[in-house]
C-alpha cells in the first residue's frame, strides 16, 4: 500500500538558512508522482513543487528544489535562504499510478527565526 | 484564489445532525477530491470523483457520502455527527484526475460538532 512519512514534526530555522524537511515514501508501482505542499497559518493549501517517477532531474521552482532519491524512496525538500513567510506547515503527498487517489503525510511545522 | 469554492466556511452543529459540504472546481476541472483535516489525523483522503463517476475511495466512513453533479460541483454529505467529525473538509479539483496533475485546493469548511 502507499505510505507517506515526515518524520519531523517541527523545524526551528534561522532566517536566510537553508532548510530541507524530509520526506520518504513507499509505493510498489513503478509509476508516481511526488507533491509537495505549503499550509500557512491561514489554512490555505498551496502547491509548491512536483516530481515524477520517471524524471531525469531533481524539480525545481524558484527557492524551492526536491532532492529527489529514487533508491532510497526519499523527495526531501530543500528551501533555499529561507524567510519569515515560509513559516507554515509542509506537506510532502504521493500519487502511485494504480488509483488517482493522492495521499499526504502529517507534514512539519516550519518556524523561522529572525 | 485557487478557482475552487467551497460553502460554507464554517459550520456549527450538534451531534447526530447532518450536514452538506458543498465544492464548485476550477473552470475546466473535471475531478473532485474530498479531504478531512483533523489535528491528530493529519490529511486524510476520503473519495475522488471524475465528470461525476467515483474514481478512487480511501477511509470514507459509511456515514459520509458524496457525489459529483452534472455541472460538475460535488457535495459531502455526512450524517450522524459525532464530535470526532470535527476537522476542516478540503476539496480540491484537477484538469483529469490521472496522470500527476497538481490538485489546486478550496479554502475549505471548518466543521464543529458540539
Amino acid at each position: 500500500a502507499q505510505k507517506i512519512t515526515q518524520t519531523q514534526p517541527g523545524m526551528f530555522v534561522q532566517e536566510k538558512e537553508a532548510v530541507t524537511l524530509d520526506c520518504t515514501y513507499d509505493t510498489s508501482d513503478p509509476s508516481y508522482g511526488l507533491f509537495w505542499y505549503k499550509q500557512p497559518s491561514s489554512g490555505e493549501m498551496i502547491f509548491l513543487i512536483y516530481q515524477g517517477s520517471y524524471d531525469q532531474q531533481n524539480a525545481t521552482e524558484g527557492r524551492y528544489s526536491l532532492n529527489f532519491q529514487k533508491a532510497r524512496k526519499s523527495a526531501n525538500l530543500v528551501i533555499s535562504a529561507s524567510q519569515l513567510g515560509d513559516s507554515a506547515m509542509y506537506f510532502c503527498a504521493m500519487r502511485d499510478g494504480r488509483d488517482d487517489k493522492i495521499i499526504f503525510g502529517k507534514g512539519t511545522r516550519l518556524h523561522i527565526l529572525p | 484564489d485557487s478557482g475552487v469554492t467551497q460553502t460554507p466556511k464554517h459550520l456549527i452543529t450538534a451531534t447526530g445532525q447532518r450536514v452538506t459540504l458543498r465544492c464548485s472546481p476550477r473552470s475546466g476541472d473535471l475531478s473532485v477530491y474530498w479531504y478531512q483535516q483533523s489535528l491528530d489525523q493529519g490529511l486524510q483522503f476520503l473519495i475522488q470523483y471524475y465528470n461525476g463517476e467515483e474514481r478512487a475511495k480511501g477511509n470514507i466512513l459509511e456515514r459520509f457520502s458524496a457525489q459529483q453533479f452534472p455541472d460538475l460541483h460535488s457535495e459531502l454529505n455526512l450524517s450522524s455527527l459525532e464530535l470526532g467529525d470535527s476537522a476542516l473538509y478540503f476539496c480540491a479539483s484537477s484538469v483529469a484526475g490521472d496522470g500527476n496533475e497538481k490538485l489546486f485546493f478550496g479554502s475549505g469548511t471548518q466543521l464543529s460538532v458540539l
